[in-house]
């Protein structure tokens, strides 16, 4: 079964400095997508970047970018700039057309420090 | 659009009773999502629906819950008689396409005293 792992249970950063989230996962398929869920303390779930494995280029959204290695089956957060806002549990998910459904992990809290 | 609306906000109820949680998907979404989140057991997939149809239902955790999906716009869980552990906050997501991602509902926070 596929599996996805976030080995930080928590993490701080320095407000207007970069901090990088891990996620790992484990799969047999060759096609499927990846995402981050952002879930503040108001408990929306919110999504925040996607990514297809079959491009290679790493997706971006304003000062959320991953860093895709498809072989090492990794799959990283950066946000640069951080801002207080950006205070929240984030979860890392995957998606293949096996189970057809989303599969999270269990998230990694994120503390901004002003 | 206005998203994945969930009622109640927020839910307190004695042990016993019966609790019926209500979900509006995103018109248009064909997949619906009950999942629970608690801190110790993180979010868990009770079941979800394809078509308003069950499809998986392996993580709902015992014969208490129980999900409907009677039109393509409403959904309901319910427990039945509700339990102290069973508090939690639980969320309803809809998807036109897994591989789209979901949207979230903002949960119901159910508190059983």
């Amino acid at each position: 079964a596929q599996t996805v792992t976030q080995s930080q249970p928590e993490m701080s950063v320095q407000e207007a400095e970069t901090v990088t989230l891990s996620c790992t996962y484990d799969t047999s398929e060759s096609d499927y997508y990846l995402f981050w869920y952002k879930q503040p303390p108001s408990r929306q779930m919110i999504l925040v970047i996607r990514q297809e494995a079959y491009k290679q280029q790493n997706a971006t959204e304003n000062r959320f970018s991953v860093n895709f290695q498809k072989a090492a089956k990794s799959f990283s957060l950066k946000i640069s700039d951080s801002q207080l806002g950006d205070a929240a549990m984030y979860f890392c998910a995957y998606y293949g057309n096996r189970d057809d459904k989303i599969i999270f992990g269990k998230g990694t809290r994120l503390h901004i420090l002003p | 659009d206005a998203g994945v609306i969930q009622s109640p906000r927020h839910e307190v109820t004695e042990m016993g009773q019966e609790v019926t949680l209500r979900c509006k998907p995103i018109s248009g979404h064909n997949s619906l999502f009950w999942y629970r989140q608690t801190m110790m057991r993180g979010l868990e997939l009770l079941i979800y629906f394809n078509n308003n149809v069950p499809i998986d239902d392996s993580g709902m955790p015992e014969d208490r819950f129980s999900a409907k999906m009677p039109n393509a716009s409403f959904s309901t869980l319910k427990i039945q008689p509700s339990e102290p552990r069973d508090s939690a906050v639980y969320f309803c997501a809809s998807s036109p396409e897994g591989l789209l991602g979901y949207t979230f509902g903002s949960g119901t926070r159910l508190t059983v005293v």
